[in-house]
């Protein structure tokens, strides 16, 4: 099956410096890209989302990008403050309708550490 | 606003008994609910979609006999983990999705199972 994965496991940075967490999926269908960030112990927390219909989009300190070409996906955050150290996750929504609408296919996850 | 709640946030039982995990939407209604497994320093898998007054679509490889899933309203689902065993020892979270026609879905802290 379709799958989303990350090329970076774990990544350590200076605080103040800024993060580049990447994504590659497979599936040339999905319409639909978000970043989640989990603390240990919670559950998922949104971060920023992009369609496919977009290369870019501008959040609070942290932008997305979108290469549908290579089918890669990045979170780029500004200024990393030892508060963002968690694990981001890629997902991809490929669902078209019926009961695959809203099904998430979440990446393997890389582990950002911030250190102060 | 867009809360999502469950219970409990841990459980400890011992192996043979069943447990159940609710779901709930605190200030929405959720046409669709989804449960996810979390293993150790592993990526969220779907387990199912549970769509409110109809039975649950499951994943392929999780079985509906084992986790039974009832999403009686828009703002309640829960997930009933029967014959617990100790492989079944994991993060089980939940998300809601308020809408058919969006993305949109919002997730639960999440519940961490034990068995002994």
């Amino acid at each position: 099956g379709e799958s989303v994965g990350l090329h970076l496991p774990t990544l350590s940075v200076q605080e103040g410096d800024n993060s580049i967490i990447n994504c590659a999926y497979s599936n040339s269908a999905s319409d639909y890209f978000i970043w989640y960030k989990q603390e240990s112990g919670k559950g998922p927390q949104f971060i920023i989302d992009i369609r496919s219909n977009m290369d870019k989009r501008q959040g609070q300190r942290v932008t997305v990008l979108l290469n549908k070409t290579v089918k890669h996906l990045s979170l780029q955050i500004a200024a990393t403050q030892p508060g963002d150290s968690a694990v981001y996750f890629c997902a991809e929504n490929s669902g078209a309708g019926g009961t695959s609408y809203g099904k998430l296919t979440f990446g393997q996850g890389t582990i950002l550490t911030v250190h102060p | 606003g867009a809360v999502v709640s469950q219970h409990p946030s841990r459980v400890i039982c011992k192996s043979g008994t069943s447990v159940k995990i609710e779901c709930r939407s605190l200030d929405f209604q959720a046409t669709t609910m989804f449960w996810y497994r979390q293993f150790p320093k592993q990526s969220l898998m779907l387990m199912a979609t549970s769509n409110e007054g109809s039975k649950a679509t499951y994943e392929q490889g999780v079985e509906k006999d084992k986790f039974l899933i009832n999403h009686a309203s828009l703002t309640l689902s829960t997930l009933t983990v029967t014959s617990a065993h100790p492989e079944d020892s994991s993060f089980y979270i939940c998300s809601a999705a308020p809408g058919h026609l969006t993305y949109e879905q919002y997730f639960g802290p999440g519940t961490r199972l034990t068995v002994t």
